[in-house]
């Protein structure tokens, strides 16, 4: 069964320092997600990719996280500098097309804590 | 912005039915409604989709009255590894194409012997 693949599973970074996240989603996915979980919260949005192109990006902190998904398969979210806040799930997720009748997947998430 | 509103917990026992109810007011005429479950350190997983009446699948039924302003998870006969959070999610269409999935807090299900 397709799944959607994250690396690394745990990051301990400390603050100011950069990190990053892959993620590659399920072959064919044309949308794929990126979202931040806090202990005890829900997952919320950073950004959302259609193919290559980012549609909305309104809940990223754009001066110290950037997202790409160049060729329109696999993506990268950077995180420069770290923050101690920025310590939480960080979790991918993909969807075959962009309409709200198909599932989305989500991968197993990075674990990041920041020291 | 379609947003939704589930209750923050519910506690039951093996073999129970559970329901839990999400409402949302203001929801597109194009928008799905779809439920996911989450365990700790995991991401969510997908349990059901409905647009209108009533969804079954395996694991759970949807239901969804005829205004769609909200909608119940059914979850027959629960066990012990049904405990984790369950999320009500609508769909919102985005200009640039594709939908938005926003979650909410949850619902924490507890399940005991």
């Amino acid at each position: 069964e397709a799944e959607v693949a994250q690396s690394p599973r745990y990051k301990i970074t400390e603050k100011s320092q950069a990190v990053a996240f892959w993620c590659d989603p399920i072959s064919g996915h044309a949308t794929l997600y990126w979202y931040r979980q806090i202990l005890g919260q829900g997952p919320e949005l950073l950004v959302q990719f259609q193919d290559e192109s980012v549609v909305d990006d309104s809940q990223l902190p754009k001066d110290r996280f950037s997202a790409e998904r160049l060729k329109g398969v696999d993506s990268t979210l950077k995180i420069q500098p770290a923050e101690l806040g920025d310590s939480a799930m960080y979790l991918c997720a993909s969807r075959r097309q962009g309409v709200s009748n198909t599932e989305a997947f989500f991968g197993q998430g990075t674990r990041l804590t920041v020291v | 912005l379609a947003k939704t509103t589930q209750p923050i917990s519910m506690d039951s026992y093996e073999g129970q039915e559970v329901n839990i109810t999400c409402s949302h007011n203001n929801i597109a005429t194009n928008d799905y409604i779809t439920w996911y479950q989450q365990f700790p350190s995991q991401g969510p997983r997908f349990i059901i989709q409905g647009y209108k009446t009533k969804v079954t699948n395996e694991v759970a039924s949807l239901f969804i009255p005829a205004d769609r302003k909200s909608s119940t998870l059914s979850l027959p006969r629960v066990s012990l590894s049904d405990t984790a959070v369950y999320y009500c999610l609508v769909g919102e269409r985005l200009t640039g194409g594709g939908n938005k999935l926003t979650f909410g807090t949850g619902t924490q299900l507890k399940v005991e012997l």
